[in-house]
């Protein structure tokens, strides 16, 4: 089946570093992946599409400066979140799109800025 | 509004049946209605999608009424390892994504 591996599971740094997440499809080309922020208690939020080649398309109230996606491949999409602060504390998922029923997700990323 | 409306919770005997419902009476003739659940701390996984017609797989069956205004997942013999939160989610986003709810917290009981 479709698989999308995601890296690192968990990370904590410190204020004011960036932290980069990495979202590969393992066994099928995703032209399409999507990110999505997930805070305690709450449901998936997307917070921006990345599509293959071209720029993100992000929705609205997320900074496209702070939360850098590059999607340089049709198996890789990453997710930088630059100069973190602590309400970036979250659980970032990404989820790709194909090739079978449409949306297969990572695992997840547990980010904690300290 | 696109999102899907559920039951915050429900509770389920191990062994029994689970039936866990939904409403998406704005969904469009053309979209899918998919079911993921998602065990804390971990990515969604997906159980069933379907359009018009019931759905059947190795996890669960899909019902989906016949002016497609709301479908129910159906988890045959629930076991303590469903205890999860369900999304009964569409496509219906501006870029082909999925919307998710808020979702059914589903507590399976011994």
């Amino acid at each position: 089946g479709a698989v999308v591996s995601q890296h690192p599971s968990r990370v904590i740094c410190k204020s004011g570093t960036s932290v980069k997440i990495e979202c590969r499809s393992l066994d099928f080309q995703a032209t399409t992946m999507f990110w999505y922020r997930q805070f305690p208690k709450q449901s998936l939020m997307l917070m921006a599409t990345s599509n293959e080649g071209s720029k993100a398309t992000y929705e609205q109230g997320v900074e496209k400066d702070k939360f850098l996606i590059n999607h340089a491949s049709l198996t890789l999409s990453t997710l930088t979140v630059t100069s973190a602060h602590p309400e970036d504390s979250s659980f970032y998922i990404c989820s790709a799109q194909g090739p079978y029923y449409g949306y297969t997700f990572g695992s997840g990323t547990r980010l904690t800025v300290v | 509004d696109a999102k899907t409306t559920q039951p915050p919770s429900m509770d389920c005997a191990e062994g029994r049946a689970a039936n866990l419902p939904c409403n998406h009476s704005t969904i469009s003739g053309n979209e899918y209605v998919y079911w993921y659940r998602q065990i804390h701390s971990q990515g969604p996984q997906y159980i069933i999608h379907g359009l018009k017609n019931n759905e059947t797989n190795e996890m669960a069956s899909l019902i989906i009424t016949e002016d497609r205004k709301s479908s129910t997942l159906i988890l045959p013999h629930a076991t303590l390892r469903d205890t999860a939160v369900y999304y009964c989610t569409r496509a219906g986003g501006s870029q082909g994504n999925l919307i998710f709810g808020k979702g059914t917290k589903l507590s399976v009981k011994p």
